[in-house]
């Protein structure tokens, strides 16, 4: 089985510029979630699509948004670019979004955002 | 609010030597429990588990974690490391109602000496 695959997998953007991810989970897989992984603030929730709706939304400004697609496929969007966007982006797919499995995440490799 | 305390930033063990990472949760009820795994330019691979029975959970490349309620914490160990071990290691808190946003720590790099 496929795992969860990222694209681009590195972009280099200038500040005041738009960046689309693109993210294809596993096969089956009905929930993407997002994280932001800097040095700084490490790993951070973004948000959780699943069945094509935004379920959950971590602390980021209106700036980050994302949709999923009705074959589960996921993008987001930063828009007007800040230097501190710079970070890896981590998609994670998983099965389903309750029960006991709940937080049992398949993560890509990431996208690595660097703002300039 | 909930959060993860992960005290240790950087561990150096020797290869063969036993390791545990510490890991305190801060959470008003049950939490759910996770270690995941990041390698160098990879992304995160989940170790092992905890929802609810036996506090003690095994789980992939021979890691363990126990669940101790009255100290907030889910300990990582592994009796014997391989070199392979090398990476950081982050534990994480999911809680009823917050299906998969997890709250990460922040992280302890293992290093491992042959």
């Amino acid at each position: 089985k496929a795992g969860v695959t990222q694209t681009p997998r590195y972009l280099i953007k200038t500040r005041g510029q738009q960046v689309t991810l693109s993210c294809s989970p596993i096969s089956g897989h009905r929930s993407v979630s997002w994280y932001q992984q800097t040095p700084g603030q490490g790993l951070q929730f973004l948000f959780e699509y699943f069945s094509e709706t935004q379920r959950n939304k971590g602390n980021f400004p209106g700036r980050f948004s994302g949709r999923q697609f009705s074959n589960s496929r996921s993008e987001m969007n930063v828009s007007t670019l800040e230097l501190g966007d710079s970070a890896l982006y981590l998609c994670a797919s998983s099965p389903r979004r309750d029960g006991p499995n709940t937080g049992e995440l398949f993560f890509g490799e990431g996208s690595r955002l660097t703002v300039l | 609010a909930q959060s993860v305390t992960q005290p240790d930033i950087h561990i150096t063990v020797s290869e063969g030597a036993s390791l545990e990472l510490r890991c305190n949760y801060s959470y008003g009820a049950t939490p759910y429990l996770f270690w995941y795994v990041q390698s160098p330019g990879q992304g995160l691979q989940l170790l092992l588990k905890y929802f609810s029975g036996d506090t003690l959970v095994q789980g992939i490349k021979g890691f363990e974690a126990e669940f101790k309620r009255s100290q907030s914490s889910f300990n990582l160990r592994k009796p014997s490391v391989h070199w392979s071990d090398a990476a950081e290691y982050f534990c994480a808190v999911g809680f009823s109602g917050g299906y998969n946003k997890l709250i990460f720590g922040a992280g302890t790099r293992l290093a491992v000496h042959p």
